[in-house]
């Protein structure tokens, strides 16, 4: 079965320290690879996406993710976070053996960077 | 321009009612999508709609049923609500409904089950 795994339940760190966080996802075939954060109170949003091309993709407010074909993985880094990155973080795959929009989601992330 | 929205914000049923709810896709997309939020826990594929017709189910009971519009819009309806149905209702739509497409998500339908 397909599936989506997000190895960290909760990451808690102090402004300015480095964040990765992992994905693995189990899929034949082509993928289509996301990440979406949901900060306190707010919609999910997109972060970044890979369709094809570079395996280093860059998002918005400093994010990037790195998609290793290989490995099964599209994990999330941001150099230096800061207090206002505190927010939930969702890995998502679309593909494999469905040609729709289905979005298969990992069980997220809780980041909360501390002043 | 909007973004997707979503009636109502918060819901309150009791166990064995039906409930409703609506999703407005952003103007020019055709496909809606809908999603299950339990806390803790990722969104869980629902239903995807594209042109009115449905293109795909995840695993969730018959009690579960959707629909899309002429203008695209949709409603979600859950029938017999249990308890464990408490959770909240995210509405995503995209330009199509290919894999190879984003989705935007609404701000959800928090549902409460009494």
């Amino acid at each position: 079965a397909q599936s989506v795994s997000q190895h960290n339940h909760h990451v808690i760190l102090s402004e300015a320290a480095s964040l990765e966080l992992g994905c693995n996802y189990s899929y034949g075939g082509t993928v289509n690879l996301f990440w979406y954060v949901q900060y306190p109170g707010q919609h999910l949003q997109l972060l970044l996406k890979y369709f094809s091309g570079d395996p280093l993709v860059k998002g918005i407010k400093g994010f990037e993710a790195e998609f290793i074909k290989s490995k099964f993985s599209f994990n999330l880094r941001k150099p230096s976070v800061q207090w206002s990155d505190t927010a939930e973080y969702f890995c998502a795959v679309t593909g494999g053996t469905d040609s729709w929009g289905k979005l298969q989601f990992g069980a997220g992330t809780q980041v909360v960077v501390t002043p | 321009d909007a973004g997707v929205t979503q009636s109502p914000t918060h819901l309150i049923k009791t166990r064995g009612q039906h409930v409703t709810l609506r999703c407005s896709p952003i103007s020019g997309h055709k496909s809606v999508s809908w999603y299950q939020q339990v806390l803790g826990q990722g969104p869980q594929f629902i239903f995807q709609y594209y042109e009115k017709e449905e293109r795909g189910r995840g695993n969730f009971p018959d009690r579960f049923s959707a629909r899309q519009f002429p203008n695209y819009s949709s409603e979600l309806n859950v029938n017999a609500l249990l308890l464990g149905d408490s959770a909240l209702y995210l509405c995503a739509s995209s330009p199509a409904g290919a894999a190879s497409y984003e989705q935007y998500f609404g701000p959800g339908t928090r549902l409460t089950v009494t």
